[in-house]
């Protein structure tokens, strides 16, 4: 069974920063590309970007690009989401996804508040 | 940015109506569309890819179909599981956009 458990999603004040975990498991984790999406409190989804098998590459939306960086340890089966200056409107629950052409699986979410 | 008009809103159906969501991306896709399903209080789950396949375990009452900027997602023989929130995804194009949402309730 693919499973996806993200972790690390906290209060953060603006201009703070933040890294999240997504685990995986039930599935090779070296052969998928990986997504981050993530979901404001109004129910919008926004694809943040992905990386490629080897994390050689990665793409990002032009609203994040340059604060965040996506990383992953295929060692670890793990995927990280590096979140800098985070602003309010980064409040969102964020989606570890797995990729294959389209998004296939998504985890459970975790909970990211920017707030002073 | 491609943009992803999806409508209607929401909707409210009863059970066994057939029921239809669109989507029309602001440019052409080439199929490159997915459609999400989500439950109340749960992540996302895939129906749908390249516009019409159906994943594995999904009924078959859900279908897919269009093509080019337009884009639809039925349901026939609306069931009190399928109350939730639908979106539709393109990923054709960086960045990759979705829908705003259709809210399907049952009536």
């Amino acid at each position: 069974e693919v499973q996806l458990v993200e972790s690390g999603g906290s209060l953060v004040q603006p201009g703070g920063s933040l890294k999240l975990s997504c685990v995986a498991s039930g599935f090779t984790f070296s052969n998928y590309w990986l997504d981050w999406v993530r979901q404001t409190p109004g129910k919008s989804l926004e694809w943040i970007g992905e990386i490629n098998t080897d994390g050689s590459k990665t793409n990002y939306a032009p609203s994040i690009k340059d604060r965040f960086t996506i990383s992953r340890d295929n060692a670890k089966s793990t995927l990280y989401l590096q979140m800098s200056n985070v602003k309010s409107d980064d409040t969102a629950i964020y989606y570890c996804t797995r990729y294959y052409g389209y998004i296939d699986y998504w985890g459970q979410g975790v909970m990211v508040t920017v707030s002073s | 940015d491609i943009q992803m008009t999806q409508s209607p809103a929401s909707l409210s159906a009863s059970l066994g109506e057939t029921v239809s969501i669109e989507c029309l991306p602001s440019e052409g896709i080439s199929n490159d569309l997915a459609w999400y399903q989500q439950k109340s209080g749960k992540s996302p789950q895939l129906l749908i890819y390249a516009a019409s396949r159906l994943q594995d375990g999904v009924p078959s009452r859900f279908s897919g179909s269009g093509s080019g900027t337009r884009y639809s997602l039925k349901i026939s023989g609306m069931q009190r599981e399928d109350e939730a929130d639908y979106f539709c995804q393109q990923s054709y194009k960086y960045p990759y956009t979705f829908g705003a949402g259709t809210k399907l309730e049952l009536k």
